[in-house]
């Protein structure tokens, strides 16, 4: 059975740093696409990063420069991190496996980033 | 502002049937570039509710279907249940963002 437990997220100050950490479990990371969406407090979902099977990286144009995705083959985990915060950050950080349709079709339970001073 | 949009919220009574739109553009659904839906309950995470266009996943009724037309797609929800009510989110590719776009989301109230 597929499982995403995320983790990492917490309450940061403004130009801090952060890393969130996505668990795998049921699937190989590595050989599937993966990716990070967020989703501010009464907001929609927008999608933050992908990392494709073959390591190419994209990012949304809010983000570009100050985080990066990325994922580690021996623990089966993706990663997103987070530099150069800003309040606009502040979110529910979800990881999902992504389908060659990019349909999203497991996802997390989601962890609560808060850029706050 | 979206990339792709959907109207803010949508409303029906129990039994009734819904539509649900989502408008993109020639670098999207336009460009031939699949759409998903996915169904958010209050506090918990997205489920994929539609993929591909038309395609169910296991364990989806068959009261939900999708539909892709143009530049433009539909949601239908038909004999509504007060479970439904929820936030109904499309999706897709974009090949002038090189990346993935999400609709604002539609609340469903029934």
């Amino acid at each position: 059975e597929v499982h995403l437990v995320e983790s990492g997220g917490g309450l940061v100050q403004p130009g801090g740093s952060l890393r969130l950490s996505c668990a795998a479990s049921g699937f190989t990371v590595s050989s599937n696409y993966m990716s990070w969406v967020r989703q501010a407090p009464g907001k929609g979902l927008e999608w933050v990063s992908i990392i494709y099977s073959g390591g190419s990286t994209f990012y949304a144009d809010s983000v570009k420069g100050r985080f990066t995705i990325s994922r580690d083959n021996s623990k089966n985990t993706l990663y997103l991190q987070m530099n150069s915060l800003r309040a606009e950050d502040t979110a529910v950080y979800y990881c999902a496996r992504v389908s060659e349709l990019h349909s999203f079709d497991y996802w997390g339970q989601g962890t609560l980033v808060t850029v706050s001073s | 502002q979206s990339v792709l949009t959907q109207p803010p919220s949508v409303s029906g009574a129990p039994g009734q049937r819904v539509t649900i739109s989502c408008t993109g553009s020639s670098s999207n659904i336009g460009a031939g570039y699949d759409i998903h839906w996915y169904q958010q309950l209050p506090g918990t995470a997205p489920k994929l509710l539609i993929y591909g266009n038309n395609n169910r996943p296991s364990g989806v009724p068959d009261r939900f279907s999708g539909s892709k037309s143009g530049t433009s797609a539909s949601l239908a929800i038909t004999g509504l249940q007060a479970e439904d009510e929820a936030d109904y989110y499309c999706q897709s590719y974009d090949s002038s963002l090189s990346g993935v776009v999400f609709g604002g989301g539609t609340k469903l109230t029934v």
